[in-house]
């Protein structure tokens, strides 16, 4: 079973439309987690950290279930600019500090 | 702020040459990590050092892969001999070390390695 899982879409859905997307992952002691942002042939870039709480910033939720060990990012109102691959990141203290990425998830907003 | 620097940007090598990429974190950012990344995959962690020490190599490819950080600022990257396997994109990225485990990487454009 891979450490961090992601649904690799293609989700497609129309500009306003709302999508979410889930990541699970496997090691109980994971500490802290991110959504990253990756645009066709760029780098991952920092999209938002993931609160115990849950946290929004703008359009954007997300949202972390330590009990099922899964986070997700909820889009609201869509945009074209919104289309890139969605990245799952858990940082795990498991035999060193290690941060790993899930697979991404890809999203395509259409006019 | 000046970003992650990686060169080259772009790199075509035969199989069996040698390659080296560099890499220059944000300034002050104690951990750098290099991280392979397969088109339509995830980056997966090749190695990363904390300071000028290693934290974590297990995933690197130790007989044809190696890596150095000398005086815990820049580092390099490097195959030798390539195989078509590795063809991929190289991403270095660096983080502070935040408190609460909050590591926030920061990535630099990368290398898309061809290997023909």
């Amino acid at each position: 079973r891979k450490e961090v899982e992601q649904d690799p879409g293609p989700f497609n859905v129309p500009e306003g439309a709302t999508v979410a997307f889930n990541c699970t992952y496997s090691n109980s002691a994971s500490q802290s987690f991110f959504w990253y942002r990756q645009d066709c042939r760029k780098e991952p870039k920092l999209l938002m950290s993931v609160y115990s709480s849950g946290n929004e910033d703008g359009r954007f939720t997300a949202q972390l279930n330590r009990a099922s060990q899964y986070i997700s990012l909820l889009i609201r109102d869509s945009k074209l600019s919104d289309s890139a691959t969605y990245l799952c990141v858990v940082n795990s203290l498991t035999g060193g500090f290690k941060t790993i990425f899930g697979a991404g998830t890809r999203l395509f907003v259409k006019a | 702020e000046a970003g992650v620097a990686q060169s080259p940007r772009y790199k075509i090598i035969e199989k069996r040459q040698s390659v080296a990429f560099w890499c220059n974190p944000i300034s002050g950012h104690a951990t750098l990590y290099w991280y392979q990344q397969i088109l339509g995959q995830g980056p997966k962690l090749l190695i990363q050092f904390q300071n000028n020490g290693v934290v974590d190599d297990s995933q690197l490819p130790k007989d044809r892969f190696s890596a150095e950080r000398l005086k815990g600022v820049d580092s390099t990257l490097k195959i030798q001999p390539a195989k078509l396997e590795d063809s991929a994109v190289y991403l270095c990225a660096s983080s502070l070390d935040l408190t609460g485990g909050m590591k926030k990487l920061f990535f630099g454009s990368g290398t898309q390695l061809s290997v023909l």
